[in-house]
């Protein structure tokens, strides 16, 4: 099956700098990839996904990139604001599933 | 925008006890939906998909005598956990796909914490 591979674990940054997120996936067919942002005890937000016809997306502050070639996307966030501390976590999905593996998380702090 | 809900967010019971959680679409119908359980700061890991009409997908080392499904219409599936013990207590949080986004974007429910005493 899948296996998707996150990095880093935890991300400190100060206000206004820039955050990036790494995921690697193992299923070469997989050609969907979400991001979803979780605050403390709150349901896990899609903020951004990508597929894999796209090699980048964006969103605002937010962007992806995908390296099919390489198998990983990474997330990036620009002029990060407190309000962005969360834990983030990266999915991919195999094609003709519909279920999500997700990364183990990278919890991003954000200090003013 | 999509809605998924779930209910309740909070319960506390005690070891042995049965514990049923539901999980609604709420301005679109679901024909599959997800269940997840996380642990503190952990990841999100599958559970089962929940499928209408038929029987629900265990994932592997998932007891499925012990984390009842059912998925009796395509707005409602419910979880229940039959004679929970301590090492049940988690955050359990399911999803569905939302037909009119695509069949991949998943939206999740606001979790549910259970306490097992």
């Amino acid at each position: 099956g899948e296996n998707v591979e996150q990095h880093p674990s935890t991300l400190s940054v100060q206000e206004g700098d820039s955050a990036v997120i790494k995921c690697t996936y193992s299923d070469s067919a997989s050609n969907y990839f979400p991001w979803y942002k979780q605050e403390l005890g709150k349901r896990p937000q899609l903020i951004i996904d990508i597929r894999s016809n796209v090699g980048e997306k964006k969103d605002q502050r937010i962007a992806v990139t995908l390296n099919k070639t390489a198998k990983h996307f990474s997330l990036h966030i620009t002029e990060t604001q407190p309000e962005d501390s969360a834990v983030y976590f990266c999915a991919a999905t195999p094609p003709g599933y519909s279920t999500l593996t997700f990364g183990k998380g990278t919890m991003l702090l954000v200090s003013p | 925008g999509a809605v998924v809900s779930q209910h309740p967010s909070r319960v506390i019971c005690k070891s042995g006890t049965s514990v049923k959680i539901e999980c609604r679409s709420l301005d679109f119908q679901a024909t599959t939906m997800f269940w997840y359980r996380q642990f503190p700061k952990k990841s999100l890991m599958l559970m089962a998909t929940s499928n209408e009409g038929s029987k629900a997908t265990y994932e592997q080392g998932v007891e499925k005598d012990k984390f009842l499904i059912n998925h009796a219409s395509l707005t409602l599936s419910t979880l229940t956990v039959t004679s929970a013990h301590p090492e049940d207590s988690s955050f359990y949080i399911c999803s569905a796909p939302v037909p009119r986004v695509s069949t991949d974007t998943q939206y999740f429910g606001p979790g549910t914490r259970l306490t097992v005493l």
